[in-house]
């Protein structure tokens, strides 16, 4: 079965500080797919990246960063030099084959200024 | 942005009257699911469709049904409200990608009061 577990339920840093989301998952399949969304205050679901199971490379995008290592089951997400805007609640999620996405509980990140 | 629309947006309802929440799609994308979202849960699948007239349950069913007549339509239905069933209902569409590498688009929500 599928299962993903972000172990962190609220995270608090200040300005400017680099912070990590973990993510952990579960999967039989060797096929997948990982994804991140981010809900900020407003309340909508923004997609931000996905991950295919056979591509290990980590990925960069500005400030965001992704490391997927499949020896630790993990895909992890870095924001560098965080600002008062990347304060949200963010998701991982897993996709195996055309099922619908599971979820993470989510990551509550407050970025104080 | 996916053309996802819900409706309602928001709604207050009495324990034991049925409620219908509406999804409607204009990207013609073969699937819909409902989420609900709640604090400590993160988001739940309830039901999802991947054609029309072909829904499946998934995670927390119990008390929901769906229906979808049309591929730009799904509906979910709780036919006697409970106030467990207090919650933010969220829509979301995804096309058929090899694999499933397709990312799910979601709807702004439905934030549902059972009183």
């Amino acid at each position: 079965a599928q299962k993903v577990t972000q172990a962190q339920t609220e995270i608090s840093v200040v300005e400017k500080e680099d912070v990590t989301l973990d993510c952990v998952y579960e999967t039989r399949d060797t096929t997948y797919y990982l994804f991140w969304y981010k809900q900020p205050p407003s309340g909508e679901l923004v997609f931000l990246i996905r991950r295919n199971s056979f591509d290990e490379q980590n990925e960069i995008s500005g400030r965001y960063s992704w490391n997927f290592q499949k020896s630790t089951s993990s895909f992890n997400f870095t924001i560098t030099a965080s600002q008062v805007v990347d304060s949200a609640v963010y998701f991982c999620a897993l996709r195996e084959g055309n099922t619908p996405l599971v979820f993470g509980k989510g990551t509550r990140l407050s970025v104080i200024a | 942005d996916a053309g996802i629309t819900q409706s309602p947006r928001h709604k207050v309802t009495e324990t034991g009257t049925p409620v219908t929440l509406r999804c409607h799609q204009t990207e013609n994308h073969r699937y819909m699911y409902w989420y609900r979202q709640d604090p400590g849960h993160g988001l739940r699948l309830i039901h999802y469709s991947y054609g029309v007239k072909d829904t499946d349950k998934g995670e927390v069913s119990d008390g929901y049904s769906v229906s979808r007549s049309k591929t730009e339509d799904f509906l979910l239905t709780l036919e006697s409200a409970t106030s467990s069933q207090t919650s933010v209902y969220f829509c979301a569409i995804s096309e058929s990608a090899p694999e499933g590498s397709a990312e799910a688009f979601f709807g702004q929500g439905t934030r549902l009061t059972v009183v």
